[in-house]
């Protein structure tokens, strides 16, 4: 399987701002998703990012608080736009690899986002 | 809308011995993907074993395996041989079959705590 990588590993930040998570991969993929793990809970699916095309945002998520990008095959970048102490939980990007595995999918580390 | 349940918050088991977590899921789909996915603290999601749902062979790897009723909507973990390093968060995942798939969304259960005692 490739590696998925994300950055920063962490971060703290002061409510009323914003977070950029970068998601890369060290192969072309076509979808690459975006997940919330909020402290204690199991993960949800915020969005599906797909190359040359808008995100398609999960219920109960939008835009305007989770803009994402995906400028090419290899990378992905979610915003966590004027933050709350809510929006503290692992940011966790994923896609599925190999050409011959399209349909389990490979994890990034997490980005663990902490709002004071 | 598809819906996964994990009904054990937490699971204990003596080291080398075995442990089933359970799973069951909610689906109108006749084919689809079943997976286990760990989750250490170091909270990096690790696959440990995935099941089509069109194969009535259950998945085996190494010491784990799965014990797949597709009638029943059931997907069963079980660990032989536990290690002190199998301890973590098990999330039991559904995911859809689609034509031409280049990855699909998962749905997650609400995860195990898998405590292993030396």
């Amino acid at each position: 399987s490739a590696v998925i990588s994300q950055k920063p590993s962490r971060d703290i930040c002061q409510r009323g701002t914003s977070l950029t998570i970068q998601c890369q991969v060290d192969s072309q993929v076509t979808m690459m998703f975006w997940y919330r793990q909020q402290p204690g809970q199991s993960l949800t699916l915020i969005a599906t990012a797909n190359q040359g095309s808008e995100a398609t945002y999960e219920s109960g998520f939008v835009i305007d608080k989770f803009p994402i990008s995906r400028p090419n095959l290899t990378f992905s970048t979610l915003t966590v736009s004027n933050m709350s102490p809510e929006d503290s939980s692992i940011y966790l990007c994923s896609s599925s690899l190999g050409a011959g595995d399209t349909d389990t999918q490979y994890f990034g580390p997490g980005t663990r986002l902490t709002v004071l | 809308a598809q819906t996964v349940t994990q009904s054990q918050p937490e699971m204990s088991v003596q080291e080398a011995e075995t442990v089933t977590l359970s799973c069951t899921y909610d689906t109108s789909e006749s084919d689809y993907y079943l997976f286990w996915y760990k989750q250490p603290p170091s909270r990096q999601m690790i696959l440990v074993i995935r099941q089509e749902a069109y194969k009535q062979q259950n998945a085996t790897e190494n010491r784990f395996s799965v014990n797949f009723q597709k009638a029943a909507k059931s997907f069963s973990l079980k660990i032989s041989d536990s290690q002190l390093g199998d301890a973590a968060m098990y999330f039991c995942a559904y995911s859809p079959l689609l034509i031409k798939a280049a990855g699909n969304k998962l749905t997650f259960g609400g995860g195990t705590r898998v405590l292993v005692k030396p």
